[in-house]
């Protein structure tokens, strides 16, 4: 059974570095990049960006380069999601999600499986 | 980058009516990256259509997507009770992947 199973809610200060995690097991990790989500209460979704397990190839987007860093370990098959230095404004649901790619066919099979949510909430 | 807007925000139907949901990108979308997915309250989003009108592994066969070019449609034939979500579309270009800011379909 396929699964992605990310780390648990965070409470943090402005200014903290949290790591969130996202584990992916019951299927083969070369296959697959990891993407990274925002949901803000109450809003719609947000590509923050996407790694490549095997060789921490990530591609970032432009409204999120600087703001977070994402990486990977493949060895425990995990990608993370990291601040150096949080704000208020990021308190939000952060959602992981898979996506085919090998070869010359990638993402074109959307984010088919999802982790269940990290919420982050930032309040000093 | 490319920008998707959906229309429309909220579409109010009863069970057993058809939806039709609208996707509309600022450029030409290669078809093969256009895909649908599905949010209910609380729950991660789930993956329904991808290459714009292929189903995802056990969607029911009520819901459809077509399209091409920069207007992509999302069609629930016949509203079943837990269809009551909302709706967002995805594209990938230019190294880049990006949400419509979702249709929500409610009760009427």
């Amino acid at each position: 059974e396929v699964q992605l199973v990310q780390s648990g809610a965070e409470v943090k200060k402005p200014g903290e570095s949290p790591k969130i995690s996202c584990k992916g097991s019951g299927y083969s990790f070369t296959n697959y990049w990891i993407a990274w989500v925002r949901q803000m209460p109450g809003k719609g979704l947000e590509w923050m960006g996407i790694i490549y397990l095997g060789d921490s190839r990530t591609i970032y987007s432009p409204s999120f380069q600087g703001q977070v860093t994402i990486s990977a370990d493949k060895s425990i098959s995990t990608a993370y999601l990291q601040w150096s230095s949080l704000k208020a404004s990021d308190t939000a649901m952060y959602y992981c999600a898979r996506t085919y790619c090998t070869g010359t066919s990638c993402y074109t099979k959307g984010l088919d499986y999802w982790g269940q949510g990290t919420l982050v909430t930032v309040s000093s | 980058e490319i920008v998707l807007t959906q229309s429309p925000g909220t579409l109010s139907l009863s069970p057993g009516e058809r939806a039709t949901l609208s996707c509309r990108a600022s450029q030409s979308v290669s078809s093969t990256y256009l895909a649908w997915y599905q949010q209910k309250p609380g729950q991660a989003p789930r993956l329904l259509i991808y290459g714009a009108s292929s189903r995802a592994t056990g969607i029911p066969d009520r819901f459809s997507g077509s399209g091409s070019g920069t207007d992509f449609t999302l069609t629930i034939s016949r509203l079943e009770p837990e269809d009551f979500a909302v709706y967002y579309c995805q594209q990938y270009g230019n190294s880049l992947f990006t949400f419509g800011p979702g249709t929500k379909v409610d009760f009427k």
